[in-house]
């Protein structure tokens, strides 16, 4: 079936440094894509998202890259602070005929910064 | 930014008890909005698609029996969870959509509502 999974369940950095979390999908026909970003006991929290059209998109100290041809999802955050630490979570949009359309959300990524 | 809301944040039921979760579109108007279950440590999994003046969708596996949901209006669905029993103990989230054109519009998410069932 569809599914959209992560290669690491956790991600330890220090403070100040680059991370990098990665998602990979199975439906080549999703064409958006999402990062949340959910903190303990809350819901998710929008971070950036992508259309298939593009391979990268920036956004404030984060990026999401997208490798259509391996179906490979990452997001960056630049100078990582501890106000970062969360669950990560890759979400697809796997019907791409318009309108309100549900997600499939990754398995998560914990991501623990330290100082 | 948008603003979704969700009542309660918390609650703790006996078994065998229904409980009733709403979720509010505070400053748009939401036709369609989504319902997830989380588990500790776990992704979220959509449970249902509640579409205002119409029936909900639910995804396979979802008994609609158990957990019945009502569109209200255009800034309130319901979820209730009848005869609840400890496995359904989890923590349930809703979401609505704004816009789109040619994909999914931005969903903005509520804070959660924790259920546990003793």
């Amino acid at each position: 079936g569809e599914s959209v999974g992560l290669h690491l369940p956790t991600l330890s950095v220090q403070e100040g440094d680059n991370s990098i979390i990665n998602c990979a999908y199975s439906n080549s026909a999703s064409d958006y894509f999402i990062w949340y970003k959910q903190e303990s006991g809350k819901g998710p929290q929008f971070i950036i998202d992508i259309r298939s059209n593009m391979d990268k998109r920036q956004g404030q100290r984060v990026t999401v890259l997208l490798n259509k041809t391996v179906k490979h999802l990452s997001l960056q955050i630049a100078a990582t602070q501890p106000g970062d630490s969360a669950v990560y979570f890759c979400a697809e949009n796997p019907d791409p005929s318009g309108g309100y359309n549900k997600l499939i959300f990754g398995a998560g990524t914990r991501l623990a910064v330290h100082p | 930014g948008a603003v979704v809301s969700q009542h309660p944040s918390r609650v703790i039921c006996k078994s065998g008890t229904s409980v009733k979760i709403e979720c509010r579109s505070l400053d748009f108007q939401a036709t369609t909005m989504f319902w997830y279950r989380q588990f500790p440590k776990q992704s979220l999994m959509l449970m249902a698609t509640s579409n205002e003046g119409s029936k909900a969708t639910y995804e396979q596996g979802v008994e609609k029996d158990k957990f019945l949901i009502n569109h209200a209006s255009l800034t309130l669905s319901t979820l209730t969870v009848t005869s609840a029993h400890p496995e359904d103990s989890s923590f349930y989230i809703c979401s609505a959509p704004i816009g789109g054109t040619g994909g999914a519009g931005e969903q903005f998410f509520g804070p959660g509502t924790r259920l546990t069932v003793l």
